[in-house]
């Protein structure tokens, strides 16, 4: 059973940094592209980053320059690392695992997500 | 970025009736090469992960009841539920996995119970 399980999450100051990580098993890790994707309070699903088999990493225009998203394959994880940090980056932030190992597929698995406040 | 637009925003069906959402794009998600749609859809209930539901427009996941189906080309969707029951009370998105990045999702429909 393929299971997802992020954390990290907490309450920041506009500005201010956080880490999420997002620890995966139940399937063969190397083999498959990941995403975060994010939902605001009242709002709809945001895709945020994504990181490909490959390594290859791709970005939201939003958040372009201030997250950075990793994948450590041998401890089956894939980071968020974000800075600069502004309110309107509350959110739940989900990881998702994608179908195949690139990004033009859709994310068959979620994880339950890790809320990120940010607020002074 | 592809713009992905839902209609309706919310309805409410009586249980064993059927309910429909459409998802429009603002460009093709049609890929020739592959014949394939890059359109799927999520349930998403409250307290939960987004679940997938359906993939390349019409295949259904895995596990996913039959009740569930998806059709369209192109540009327009719809994503049917045969016979409304209870548990499908959720929110619905589509989302396109065409042209990424990024990835887009459509602004979601709710469905209740009439």
């Amino acid at each position: 059973e393929v299971q997802l399980l992020e954390s990290g999450g907490g309450l920041v100051q506009p500005g201010g940094s956080l880490r999420l990580s997002c620890t995966a098993s139940g399937f063969t890790f190397t083999t498959y592209a990941m995403s975060w994707v994010r939902q605001a309070p009242g709002k709809e699903l945001e895709w945020v980053s994504g990181v490909a088999r490959s390594g290859d990493t791709y970005y939201a225009d939003s958040v372009k320059g201030r997250f950075t998203i990793a994948r450590d394959n041998f401890k089956n994880t894939v980071y968020l690392q974000m800075n600069s940090l502004r309110p309107e980056d509350t959110a739940v932030y989900h990881c998702a695992k994608q179908s195949d190992g690139n990004g033009r597929y859709p994310l068959d698995s979620w994880g339950q997500g890790t809320l990120v406040t940010v607020s002074s | 970025d592809i713009v992905m637009s839902q209609s309706p925003d919310s309805l409410a069906v009586s249980l064993g009736e059927r309910a429909s959402i459409n998802c429009t794009s603002s460009q093709s998600l049609f890929y020739s090469p592959y014949n394939k749609n890059y359109l799927a859809w999520y349930q998403h209930k409250p307290g939960q992960p987004p679940k997938l539901l359906i993939y390349w427009a019409s295949t259904r996941e895995s596990g996913v009841p039959d009740r569930f189906s998806g059709s369209g080309f192109g540009t327009d969707f719809t994503l049917t539920i045969s016979s409304l029951q209870a548990e499908d009370v959720a929110l619905y998105y589509c989302q396109q996995y065409y042209n990424t990045p990024p990835l887009t999702f459509g602004p979601g429909t709710r469905v209740d119970i009439k």
